[in-house]
């Protein structure tokens, strides 16, 4: 079965700190995509990032870098020099192959609660 | 902003009653999604449809329904509501033109209280 782990609940850090949030995935394909999504307070959920099964190439995106590893199902993700603005919840999500091959559902992890304090 | 827009934003209803949610997902987007996000089971699938037709099945109540229509925007209803049914409940959109896993983009979300 197809499912994802964050095994983090709540993270605290102090602003300026580098953190690291963790996500275990578990799949039998061989083709899938992971995803971040951030849940701000206000509660919508924005896209950060997509990364495909085939490619292992870590990737930075300002202060965010992520880092995938098929070897271990891990595709954890780094916040840089965090800030306040930087506290939510953040999801890691694995993509399942729906109807025709073509795009499925979502599987999300529980969500880690990250606090950046100043 | 995501472009995926959702109605109303808060519900407030009663045990048994009977709600519409709508969303209508980005301009261009083919493929809308269904999701529930609750304390307790987080965020599931719940339904997914492709140009108007039912893709994708997961865990939704036969209690649940949705569809699609012709102008591409869904619509979710829920009946014989119950306390437990209380959850924030996210449409998301996606290209759905491709043969490819596409990033779906979400709603804002509308919060469903049931007392």
């Amino acid at each position: 079965a197809q499912k994802v782990t964050q095994a983090q609940t709540e993270i605290s850090v102090v602003e300026k700190e580098d953190v690291t949030l963790d996500c275990v995935y578990e799949t039998r394909d061989t083709t899938y995509y992971l995803f971040w999504y951030k849940q701000p307070p206000s509660g919508e959920l924005v896209f950060l990032i997509r990364r495909n099964s085939f490619d292992e190439q870590n990737e930075i995106s300002g202060r965010y870098s992520w880092n995938f590893q098929k070897s271990t199902s891990s595709f954890n993700f780094t916040i840089t020099a965090s800030q306040v603005v930087d506290s939510a919840v953040y999801f890691c999500a694995l993509s399942e192959k729906g109807y025709g091959g073509s795009q499925g559902n979502l599987i999300f992890g529980k969500g880690t609660k990250l606090s950046v304090k100043p | 902003d995501s472009g995926v827009t959702q109605t109303p934003k808060h519900l407030i209803t009663a045990t048994g009653q009977r709600v519409t949610l709508r969303c209508s997902p980005r301009s261009g987007d083919l493929s809308v999604y269904w999701y529930q996000q609750s304390l307790d089971q987080g965020l599931q699938f719940l339904i997914q449809y492709y140009n108007g037709e039912e893709r994708a099945k997961g865990n939704i109540l036969e209690r649940f329904s949705a569809q699609q229509f012709p102008d591409l925007h869904s619509e979710l209803n829920l009946s014989s509501l119950e306390l437990g049914d209380s959850a924030l409940y996210f449409c998301a959109s996606s290209r759905g033109v491709g043969m490819g896993i596409e990033t779906q983009y979400f709603g804002p979300g509308t919060r469903l209280l049931v007392l």
